[in-house]
Protein backbone atom coordinates (compact mmCIF):
# COMPACT_ATOMS: atom_id res chain seq x y z
CA UNK A 1 0.00 0.00 0.00
CA UNK A 2 1.09 3.54 -0.59
CA UNK A 3 2.42 5.91 2.13
CA UNK A 4 3.69 9.51 2.40
CA UNK A 5 6.26 10.59 5.20
CA UNK A 6 6.86 13.96 5.84
CA UNK A 7 9.58 14.15 8.42
CA UNK A 8 9.25 17.12 9.99
CA UNK A 9 6.55 17.57 11.78
CA UNK A 10 7.22 21.81 13.35
CA UNK A 11 9.41 23.84 11.42
CA UNK A 12 10.10 27.45 12.36
CA UNK A 13 11.10 29.97 9.97
CA UNK A 14 12.12 33.80 10.15
CA UNK A 15 9.55 35.82 7.94
CA UNK A 16 11.60 36.31 4.55
CA UNK A 17 13.69 33.43 4.65
CA UNK A 18 13.93 30.33 2.50
CA UNK A 19 11.53 26.99 3.46
CA UNK A 20 12.17 23.98 2.19
CA UNK A 21 8.90 21.50 3.41
CA UNK A 22 10.03 17.50 2.96
CA UNK A 23 7.82 15.06 1.62
CA UNK A 24 8.26 11.25 0.85
CA UNK A 25 5.90 8.68 -0.68
CA UNK A 26 6.05 4.94 -1.22
CA UNK A 27 4.34 3.40 -3.79
CA UNK A 28 5.11 1.48 -6.59
CA UNK A 29 3.39 3.11 -9.58
CA UNK A 30 3.81 6.90 -10.95
CA UNK A 31 2.09 8.82 -8.53
CA UNK A 32 0.16 12.18 -8.43
CA UNK A 33 1.60 14.15 -6.02
CA UNK A 34 -0.31 17.10 -4.06
CA UNK A 35 0.23 19.73 -1.50
CA UNK A 36 -2.19 20.93 0.35
CA UNK A 37 -2.44 24.18 2.80
CA UNK A 38 -4.59 24.30 5.82
CA UNK A 39 -4.78 27.65 8.08
CA UNK A 40 -6.09 27.48 11.49
CA UNK A 41 -9.54 26.15 11.83
CA UNK A 42 -10.21 26.21 7.99
CA UNK A 43 -10.25 23.44 5.65
CA UNK A 44 -7.83 22.38 2.86
CA UNK A 45 -6.48 24.80 -0.19
CA UNK A 46 -4.44 22.86 -2.98
CA UNK A 47 -1.09 24.51 -3.51
CA UNK A 48 -0.14 22.40 -6.55
CA UNK A 49 0.08 19.56 -8.39
CA UNK A 50 2.15 17.01 -10.04
CA UNK A 51 0.77 14.60 -12.46
CA UNK A 52 3.57 13.82 -15.21
CA UNK A 53 5.59 16.20 -17.46
CA UNK A 54 8.21 19.09 -15.87
CA UNK A 55 9.27 17.94 -12.66
CA UNK A 56 9.43 21.31 -11.45
CA UNK A 57 5.59 22.59 -10.78
CA UNK A 58 4.49 26.63 -9.92
CA UNK A 59 1.74 26.37 -7.48
CA UNK A 60 -0.47 29.62 -5.62
CA UNK A 61 1.38 31.90 -3.08
CA UNK A 62 4.93 31.69 -4.57
CA UNK A 63 5.21 27.82 -3.98
CA UNK A 64 7.01 25.34 -5.76
CA UNK A 65 7.84 21.57 -5.84
CA UNK A 66 10.18 19.23 -7.34
CA UNK A 67 9.64 15.67 -7.85
CA UNK A 68 12.60 13.38 -8.05
CA UNK A 69 11.51 9.99 -8.82
CA UNK A 70 15.09 8.64 -7.67
CA UNK A 71 14.47 9.82 -4.55
CA UNK A 72 10.79 9.59 -4.24
CA UNK A 73 10.01 12.61 -3.00
CA UNK A 74 8.47 15.53 -3.43
CA UNK A 75 9.45 18.79 -1.45
CA UNK A 76 7.87 21.90 -1.45
CA UNK A 77 9.88 25.01 -1.45
CA UNK A 78 9.42 29.25 -1.23
CA UNK A 79 11.99 31.64 -1.65
CA UNK A 80 10.73 33.77 0.82
CA UNK A 81 8.06 33.25 3.31
CA UNK A 82 5.33 35.64 4.46
CA UNK A 83 4.01 35.78 7.92
CA UNK A 84 0.38 34.37 6.11
CA UNK A 85 2.54 31.40 5.14
CA UNK A 86 1.95 29.92 9.36
CA UNK A 87 0.04 27.07 8.18
CA UNK A 88 -0.14 23.15 8.10
CA UNK A 89 0.82 21.31 4.90
CA UNK A 90 -0.05 17.98 4.16
CA UNK A 91 1.27 16.52 1.27
CA UNK A 92 -0.72 13.84 -0.60
CA UNK A 93 -0.20 10.91 -2.71
CA UNK A 94 -2.84 9.63 -5.56
CA UNK A 95 -2.37 7.41 -8.29
CA UNK A 96 -4.17 7.14 -11.93
CA UNK A 97 -7.47 5.80 -11.91
CA UNK A 98 -8.24 6.63 -8.27
CA UNK A 99 -8.60 9.75 -7.08
CA UNK A 100 -8.39 8.25 -3.81
CA UNK A 101 -5.14 10.31 -1.30
CA UNK A 102 -3.26 9.28 0.96
CA UNK A 103 -1.85 12.06 3.47
CA UNK A 104 1.26 12.82 5.21
CA UNK A 105 1.01 13.94 8.92
CA UNK A 106 1.60 17.12 8.42
CA UNK A 107 4.26 20.09 8.85
CA UNK A 108 2.84 23.22 11.08
CA UNK A 109 5.37 25.68 9.75
CA UNK A 110 5.79 28.68 12.17
CA UNK A 111 6.55 32.05 10.48
CA UNK A 112 8.98 34.58 13.52
CA UNK A 113 9.65 38.15 13.19
CA UNK B 1 -18.33 27.81 -10.03
CA UNK B 2 -18.30 25.10 -7.86
CA UNK B 3 -18.79 25.36 -4.46
CA UNK B 4 -18.58 22.54 -1.38
CA UNK B 5 -20.18 23.92 2.30
CA UNK B 6 -20.26 21.81 5.25
CA UNK B 7 -21.88 22.91 8.21
CA UNK B 8 -21.60 23.23 11.24
CA UNK B 9 -18.06 24.69 11.68
CA UNK B 10 -18.06 23.59 15.35
CA UNK B 11 -19.60 21.36 17.55
CA UNK B 12 -19.70 20.06 20.71
CA UNK B 13 -21.40 16.72 21.73
CA UNK B 14 -22.08 14.48 25.32
CA UNK B 15 -20.70 10.65 24.92
CA UNK B 16 -23.64 8.81 23.66
CA UNK B 17 -25.68 11.58 21.55
CA UNK B 18 -26.47 11.28 17.90
CA UNK B 19 -24.30 13.04 15.07
CA UNK B 20 -25.48 14.91 11.57
CA UNK B 21 -22.90 16.38 9.75
CA UNK B 22 -23.97 17.59 6.49
CA UNK B 23 -21.73 18.82 3.16
CA UNK B 24 -23.56 19.98 0.07
CA UNK B 25 -21.49 20.81 -3.06
CA UNK B 26 -22.80 23.21 -5.53
CA UNK B 27 -21.86 24.29 -9.64
CA UNK B 28 -21.62 20.25 -10.43
CA UNK B 29 -23.35 17.39 -11.07
CA UNK B 30 -22.05 13.56 -10.17
CA UNK B 31 -19.32 14.42 -7.92
CA UNK B 32 -17.38 11.89 -6.11
CA UNK B 33 -18.01 12.84 -2.34
CA UNK B 34 -15.64 11.76 0.70
CA UNK B 35 -15.56 12.44 4.63
CA UNK B 36 -12.17 12.56 5.90
CA UNK B 37 -11.12 13.14 9.83
CA UNK B 38 -7.99 14.63 11.25
CA UNK B 39 -7.22 13.64 14.44
CA UNK B 40 -5.01 15.70 17.07
CA UNK B 41 -1.91 14.74 15.97
CA UNK B 42 -2.40 12.63 13.25
CA UNK B 43 -2.86 12.82 9.30
CA UNK B 44 -5.94 12.83 7.27
CA UNK B 45 -8.12 9.80 7.46
CA UNK B 46 -10.71 8.72 4.93
CA UNK B 47 -13.76 7.50 6.61
CA UNK B 48 -16.37 7.03 3.31
CA UNK B 49 -16.27 8.14 0.11
CA UNK B 50 -19.36 7.96 -2.68
CA UNK B 51 -19.38 7.68 -6.38
CA UNK B 52 -23.35 8.31 -6.64
CA UNK B 53 -26.45 8.28 -4.98
CA UNK B 54 -27.11 5.90 -2.26
CA UNK B 55 -23.49 4.63 -3.13
CA UNK B 56 -21.26 4.21 0.17
CA UNK B 57 -18.09 2.91 0.54
CA UNK B 58 -16.45 2.66 3.53
CA UNK B 59 -12.66 2.63 4.35
CA UNK B 60 -12.35 1.89 8.18
CA UNK B 61 -14.63 0.26 10.96
CA UNK B 62 -16.04 2.79 13.06
CA UNK B 63 -18.95 4.13 14.97
CA UNK B 64 -19.90 6.21 11.92
CA UNK B 65 -21.53 6.00 9.36
CA UNK B 66 -22.78 7.86 6.29
CA UNK B 67 -25.79 8.45 3.55
CA UNK B 68 -26.08 10.48 -0.21
CA UNK B 69 -29.88 10.90 -0.29
CA UNK B 70 -29.10 12.96 -3.18
CA UNK B 71 -26.50 13.56 -5.99
CA UNK B 72 -24.74 17.06 -4.82
CA UNK B 73 -25.35 15.76 -1.02
CA UNK B 74 -23.22 13.54 1.92
CA UNK B 75 -24.32 13.38 5.45
CA UNK B 76 -21.86 11.60 8.08
CA UNK B 77 -23.97 10.62 11.07
CA UNK B 78 -23.47 8.54 14.24
CA UNK B 79 -26.10 7.12 16.42
CA UNK B 80 -24.15 7.00 19.61
CA UNK B 81 -20.92 9.36 19.87
CA UNK B 82 -17.50 8.05 21.51
CA UNK B 83 -14.85 10.03 22.92
CA UNK B 84 -12.41 9.32 19.98
CA UNK B 85 -14.84 10.13 17.52
CA UNK B 86 -13.19 13.78 18.39
CA UNK B 87 -11.50 15.09 15.70
CA UNK B 88 -11.84 17.89 12.46
CA UNK B 89 -14.19 16.56 9.80
CA UNK B 90 -13.54 17.93 6.24
CA UNK B 91 -16.11 16.64 3.34
CA UNK B 92 -14.30 16.63 -0.05
CA UNK B 93 -15.02 16.17 -3.85
CA UNK B 94 -13.19 15.81 -7.03
CA UNK B 95 -14.11 17.65 -10.35
CA UNK B 96 -14.98 16.54 -13.45
CA UNK B 97 -10.90 14.62 -14.19
CA UNK B 98 -11.12 13.37 -10.99
CA UNK B 99 -7.75 14.05 -10.32
CA UNK B 100 -8.33 17.36 -8.08
CA UNK B 101 -9.62 16.94 -4.42
CA UNK B 102 -11.16 19.94 -3.15
CA UNK B 103 -11.91 20.18 0.38
CA UNK B 104 -15.01 21.50 2.68
CA UNK B 105 -13.98 24.20 5.45
CA UNK B 106 -14.20 21.24 7.92
CA UNK B 107 -16.08 20.65 11.17
CA UNK B 108 -14.51 20.72 14.79
CA UNK B 109 -16.54 18.02 16.91
CA UNK B 110 -15.42 17.78 20.58
CA UNK B 111 -16.98 14.74 22.15
CA UNK B 112 -17.12 15.44 26.15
Amino acid sequence: AQSVTQPDIHITVSEGASLELRCNYSYGATPYLFWYVQSPGQGLQLLLKYFSGDTLVQGIKGFEAEFKRSQSSFNLRKPSVHWSDAAEYFCAVGFFGNEKLTFGTGTRLTIIP
Amino acid sequence: SQTIHQWPATLVQPVGSPLSLECTVEGTSNPNLYWYRQAAGRGLQLLFYSVGIGQISSEVPQNLSASRPQDRQFILSSKKLLLSDSGFYLCAWTGGDRKKLFFGSGTQLSVL
